[in-house]
């Protein structure tokens, strides 16, 4: 099956740092999306990708679809504490099986105030 | 309105009990999907519905899950008997319609067997 390899898999920065995180595929996916899940929650959607190539922006949040179709990366700008938790990749295929999600084993982001 | 719930939210239950977890999607959402992430690995999906159909099931990890959606609205999702494996956040999402309408998820049940 389909996999998404996702890096770093944790990161401990200061407030206030960039960050960036990145997922990779050697298939590719019609969709990107990244989602947070803080402790308890489910995930929660932060941005989503439908077009190679697309950049887009949610605040602070900024992701891009990659021109192969095979990756995909999201930056955080002047992390803040309540950033933290942990960051998850998706890729989605649509086939006649349906349209499920592929995620990556996300990313752990630890923010020292 | 209310989101994805799921129910309950941590069970613990010895090797060889039965568990079933419940999920209630937003209302009027067609689509419901399982998902499970077992410590530390990336969140899987098991299997998707429309309405009480089984759209996709090539998830699900053995004959020892059984998923139901009877009528459509609300799910369940059977282990039974459970194994040691089995430990893991199972989660439930929901979405409406097809196409790029992406789904909600519920808060996770956790699931420990011991």
């Amino acid at each position: 099956g389909q996999q998404l390899n996702q890096s770093p898999q944790s990161m401990f920065i200061q407030e206030g740092e960039d960050v960036s995180m990145n997922c990779t595929s050697s298939s590719i996916f019609n969709t990107w999306l990244w989602y947070k899940q803080d402790p308890g929650e489910g995930p929660v959607l932060l941005i989503a990708l439908y077009k190679a190539g697309e950049l887009t922006s949610n605040g602070r949040l900024t992701a891009q679809f990659g021109i192969t179709r095979k990756d995909s990366f999201l930056n955080i700008s002047a992390s803040i504490p309540s950033d933290v938790g942990i960051y998850f990749c998706a890729g989605r295929y649509y086939d006649n099986a349906g349209n499920m999600l592929t995620f990556g084993g996300g990313t752990r982001l630890m923010v020292k105030p | 309105e209310a989101g994805v719930t799921q129910f309950p939210s941590h069970s613990v239950i010895e090797k060889g009990q039965t568990v079933t977890l419940r999920c209630d999607p937003i209302s009027g959402h067609d689509n419901l999907y399982w998902y499970r992430r077992v410590m530390g690995k990336e969140i899987k999906f098991l299997l998707h519905f429309v309405k009480e159909s089984k759209q996709d099931e090539s998830g699900m990890p053995n004959n020892r899950f059984l998923a139901e959606r009877t009528g459509g609205t609300y799910s369940t999702l059977k282990v039974q008997p459970a194994e040691l494996e089995d430990s893991g956040v199972y989660f439930c999402a929901s979405s409406q319609g097809t196409g790029t309408r992406e789904a909600f998820f519920g808060q996770g049940t956790r699931l420990t067997v011991v």
